[in-house]
């Protein structure tokens, strides 16, 4: 069975204070691997699709890596507006085969 | 209205009840999702359509029962549902039914008392 675990379940960071959050999976053949932000009353928001082992994705602050056994996202210097649960899912093996983590809530201090 | 859309946005029901959620895509997608999101739990894909055809269901019970009449609206049709029903339901489209970078609307919060 597909197992994806994010960590940490919280992070508190002080504002400038750079951090990595975490996705580690176990699947049977993977076809990608997403990350998502989810605001407090809203759906997830897209972030980056990384597709194999070495890849790496950038946007602002944020940037996705990936190896062959899990995923981190790295937050540079972060501010208070990137407060957010940050949401990790792999597709893989069969068609439409979509495993979501628990997520990392992010809090920043200023 | 831009993006994806979900009415209403609250919603309490009694187990007895019927209702249904809306969704609606305003970015020319042809593929559409329900998902359910419950505290502490990884989101829960349930239902895919692609070109208005249904072409996934995760064993959802048949207590929730999907129609997606076009391309750019999905409803979700809930009958005799149960407490633990009780959760976020998002609705996403993506630009075809195998791609993963999904736009999702606000959310239906629904409590079944």
């Amino acid at each position: 069975e597909d197992q994806v675990t994010q960590s940490p379940e919280a992070l508190r960071l002080q504002e400038g204070e750079s951090s990595s959050l975490n996705c580690s999976y176990t699947v049977s053949g993977l076809r990608g691997l997403f990350w998502y932000r989810q605001d407090p009353g809203k759906g997830p928001e897209f972030l980056f699709t990384l597709y194999s082992a070495g890849e790496e994705k950038e946007k602002e602050r944020l940037k996705a890596t990936l190896t062959k056994k899990e995923s981190f996202l790295h937050i540079t210097a972060p501010k208070p507006e990137d407060s957010a649960t940050y949401l990790c899912a792999v597709l893989s093996g069969g068609y439409q085969k979509v495993t979501f983590g628990t997520g990392t809530k992010l809090q920043v201090i200023p | 209205e831009t993006g994806v859309t979900q009415t209403p946005r609250h919603l309490v029901m009694g187990m007895t009840n019927k209702k249904s959620l809306k969704c609606e895509q305003h970015l020319g997608h042809n593929a559409m999702y329900w998902y359910k999101q419950s505290a502490k739990k990884p989101l829960e894909l349930m239902f895919v359509y692609n070109f208005k055809e249904q072409t996934e269901n995760n064993s959802v019970p048949s207590r929730f029962s999907p129609e997606c009449p076009n391309s750019s609206h999905l409803f979700l049709h809930l009958h005799t549902l149960q407490p633990e029903d009780s959760a976020l339901y998002l609705c996403a489209s993506s630009i075809k039914d195998n791609s993963y970078e999904q736009y999702f609307g606000p959310g239906t919060r629904l409590t079944v008392t």
